[in-house]
């Protein structure tokens, strides 16, 4: 079974903090994502990572960075958290060969910035 | 960015009724998913759609591809208590797009 790892399920940090979200995936995945997830909005990507030192901006990126140094991690980074990054923040992988791109999810960091 | 639009936003019912939710876009997919996010976890494929017009049952569940390609609906029959979470429709826009294109989900609640 493909497993997406979130090192955190919760998290409290205070404005202006540097807040790291870190990833793990065991299945050899070249792409990674990470999503921000609020009510009645869907799923919003921030970045997306096609291969080690790759990214690539999804459509809400302001405000975070992330780093991929190898293949099997993601790291999100918020530079100074502010209140409206308060939010559930998903993971998720995928292969780009076989018939159709699935991405496989992490439980989530439900991040909470007071 | 762009949006799948999903309806309903919720859904109460009770538990042993049938659900029937939707997803619509103005652009054309080349493939839909459906996911479900049970409370507290990440979302999780039910159901993967290939091309126009393809029904596909997972147990209980069923969903359609659109034969125009730009909608997809999710069917549950005879609900149950664990069918509770949060509904969310994909799309992959083209052949070997990376990303995935995600509707605002339906909330699914059931009294028993």
């Amino acid at each position: 079974d493909v497993k997406v790892t979130q090192s955190s399920r919760y998290l409290v940090k205070r404005t202006g903090e540097k807040v790291f979200l870190e990833c793990v995936q065991d299945m050899d995945h070249e792409n990674m994502f990470w999503y921000r997830q609020d009510p009645g909005l869907g799923l919003r990507l921030i970045y997306f990572s096609y291969d080690v030192k790759m990214k690539e901006k999804g459509d809400i990126p302001e405000g975070y960075s992330v780093s991929r140094e190898k293949k099997e991690r993601f790291s999100l980074i918020l530079e100074s958290a502010s209140t409206n990054q308060t939010s559930m923040y998903l993971c998720a992988s995928s292969s780009p060969t076989g018939r159709l791109n699935i991405q496989y999810f992490g439980a989530g960091t439900r991040l909470s910035v007071l | 960015g762009q949006q799948l639009n999903q309806s309903p936003q919720s859904m109460f019912i009770q538990e042993g009724e049938d659900v029937s939710m939707n997803c619509t876009s103005s652009s054309i997919f080349n493939t839909w998913l459906w996911y479900k996010q049970d409370p507290g976890e990440g979302p999780v494929l039910l159901i993967a759609l290939y091309k126009a017009g393809e029904l596909t049952s997972n147990g209980r569940l069923t969903a359609q591809f659109g034969i125009t390609r730009k909608d997809s609906f999710l069917n549950i029959s005879a609900s149950i208590p664990s069918d509770v979470g949060i509904y969310f429709c994909a799309g992959q826009l083209f052949q070997g797009a990376q990303k995935l294109v995600f509707g605002q989900g339906t909330r699914l609640t059931i009294n028993p």
